[in-house]
C-alpha cells in the first residue's frame, strides 16, 4: 500500500535550518509529483509547491521562495523539504502529499503524517 | 491567483441533519475541485475529486457537485463521526489554491 512517511518534529532556534523527510513506498516514486503544504496553527491549508520527481526541478509557491528548498533522493524513494534562516512565523505542520494522477494539480489522495516544526527561542 | 471562498465558516447541526457546505472559485475551474475532511490534529483526507467523484472507501452520505465557480459539498444525514473542518481545493491550476476551512460540529 502507497506510504508516505516524514521525519519526526523539530524543535529550532530562529535562524537555524531544518530538513524535513518524506520516505515514500508502495508505488513508483518518479512516476508521481511530490507537493509540500504548510498549516501554521489554528490555520488553514496552504500549497507550498511542488517537485518534479522525474528531473528534480522544483517549483514554489509565492512567499516560499528563497529559504525553502524541494529536493529528492530517488534511491531512496524520499522527498525534503529544507527551510533556512527558520522565522517564528514558520511554525507550522508540514505535510508532503502525493496526488491521483502523476500531475501535481489533482486532488492530493495520500499525505505524510505531518511534521512539526517549531521555531522558538 | 485563484481565491476559493468557503461558506459557511462555521456550522452547528444535528445528527441525522442533511449538511451543505459551498465553495466559490474566484474564476472557472470547470470540475477540478476537491474536498478534503481533516479531523482535529490528523491528516487530511480526501473525500471527493473533480467536484463530484467520491473517493474509495468514503461513506456514500457524502457527495460534492458543481462546475465553473460554484460548488457543494453535501453530507445526507450527519453522523457524529463526521465532526472535522471540511476544506475545498483549487486543482485547475497553480498556485494550488485552498478554501479558508468550514468547521462542522454537532
Amino acid at each position: 500500500q502507497v506510504q508516505l512517511v516524514q521525519s519526526g518534529s523539530e524543535l529550532k532556534k530562529p535562524g537555524a535550518s531544518v530538513k524535513v523527510s518524506c520516505n515514500t513506498s508502495g508505488y513508483t516514486f518518479t512516476n508521481y509529483a511530490m507537493n509540500w503544504v504548510r498549516q501554521a496553527p489554528g490555520q488553514g491549508l496552504e500549497w507550498m509547491g511542488w517537485i518534479h520527481t522525474n528531473t528534480g526541478n522544483p517549483s514554489y509557491a509565492q512567499g516560499f521562495t528563497g529559504r525553502f528548498v524541494f529536493s529528492l533522493d530517488t534511491s531512496v524513494s524520499t522527498a525534503y523539504l529544507q527551510i533556512s534562516s527558520l522565522r517564528a512565523e514558520d511554525t507550522a505542520v508540514y505535510f508532503c502529499a502525493r496526488t491521483l494522477s502523476g500531475s501535481y494539480d489533482d486532488a492530493f489522495e495520500f499525505w505524510g503524517q505531518g511534521t512539526v516544526v517549531t521555531v522558538s527561542s | 491567483d485563484i481565491q476559493m471562498t468557503q461558506s459557511p465558516s462555521s456550522l452547528s447541526a444535528s445528527v441525522g441533519d442533511r449538511v451543505t457546505i459551498t465553495c466559490r472559485a474566484s474564476q472557472g475551474i470547470s470540475n477540478y475541485l476537491a474536498w478534503y475532511q481533516q479531523k482535529p490534529g490528523k491528516v487530511p483526507k480526501l473525500l471527493i475529486y473533480t467536484a463530484s467523484t467520491l473517493q474509495s472507501g468514503v461513506p456514500s452520505r457524502f457527495s460534492g457537485s458543481g462546475s465553473g465557480t460554484d460548488f457543494t459539498l453535501t453530507i445526507s444525514s450527519l453522523q457524529p463521526e463526521d465532526v472535522a473542518t471540511y476544506f475545498c481545493q483549487n486543482c485547475y491550476t497553480a498556485p494550488i489554491t485552498f478554501g479558508q476551512g468550514t468547521r462542522l460540529e454537532i
